[in-house]
């Protein structure tokens, strides 16, 4: 079945340091979203690429879908304690109807 | 809006022992899914339903069962508990296939 890795596992940043974190699928997605789980939280959705190559900014974000369609990344700027939490991202294959989730990132932020 | 709501927030199960996980939404979405997540392994879909009375397997759907009689309740049933069933359990439901999907604040369960 679809499988969906995220990698690095942890990222230990440096407050004002920009660090990405990556996402591959084993299959070709139809679209892939992102989602941020704060400590002891639950997942909120930050966005949905659709499109091959598409690029979306929101603040200090930015979020990339590769032109296969295989995988994304999440860029994050000039990193503030408030970015601290783990980083999901989740894919539908062909089929549509499964939203498979990556093992996320975890991000730490050393003031 | 309340959104998704899930109860019991927290529970401790003895081995063998049945019990529900409630979930409710009032978006009036019809696509609402069950997922379970454990240290380092991200969100595992346990079960789905794409409406009212329709229902699908996911990645890890042994030893649960869900029904779906109302487009707000998407109720998750533990047949037998066991301690690998130990983990948070996420609801969350979408008005299409291809949006974005809201959680529920999660339930925590042992089984000990």
């Amino acid at each position: 079945g679809q499988q969906v890795m995220q990698i690095p596992q942890y990222q230990h940043v440096q407050e004002g340091e920009d660090f990405t974190t990556y996402c591959n699928s084993s299959t070709t997605l139809s679209n892939i979203q992102w989602y941020k789980q704060r400590p002891g939280g639950h997942p909120v959705f930050l966005i949905q690429l659709v499109k091959s190559g598409e690029v979306k900014k929101q603040k200090r974000l930015t979020f990339q879908f590769g032109e296969a369609k295989k995988n994304s990344s999440l860029h994050i700027t000039a990193t503030q304690t408030t970015d601290v939490g783990t980083y999901f991202c989740a894919g539908r294959g062909a089929a549509g109807n499964k939203l498979t989730f990556g093992g996320g990132t975890r991000v730490l932020v050393k003031p | 809006n309340a959104g998704v709501t899930q109860t019991p927030k927290f529970q401790v199960l003895k081995t063998g022992q049945s019990m529900t996980l409630q979930c409710a939404q009032d978006m009036n979405h019809e696509y609402m899914s069950w997922y379970r997540q454990d240290p380092g392994m991200g969100l595992r879909l346990i079960h789905y339903s794409v409406g009212a009375g329709i229902t699908d397997q996911g990645e890890v759907p042994n030893g649960y069962n869900v029904s779906r009689s109302t487009t707000e309740d998407f109720p998750l049933r533990l047949l037998s508990a066991a301690p690998s069933q130990t983990s948070v359990y996420f609801c969350a439901s979408s008005y299409s296939w291809n949006t974005e999907a809201f959680f529920g604040q999660g339930t925590r369960l042992t089984v000990v």
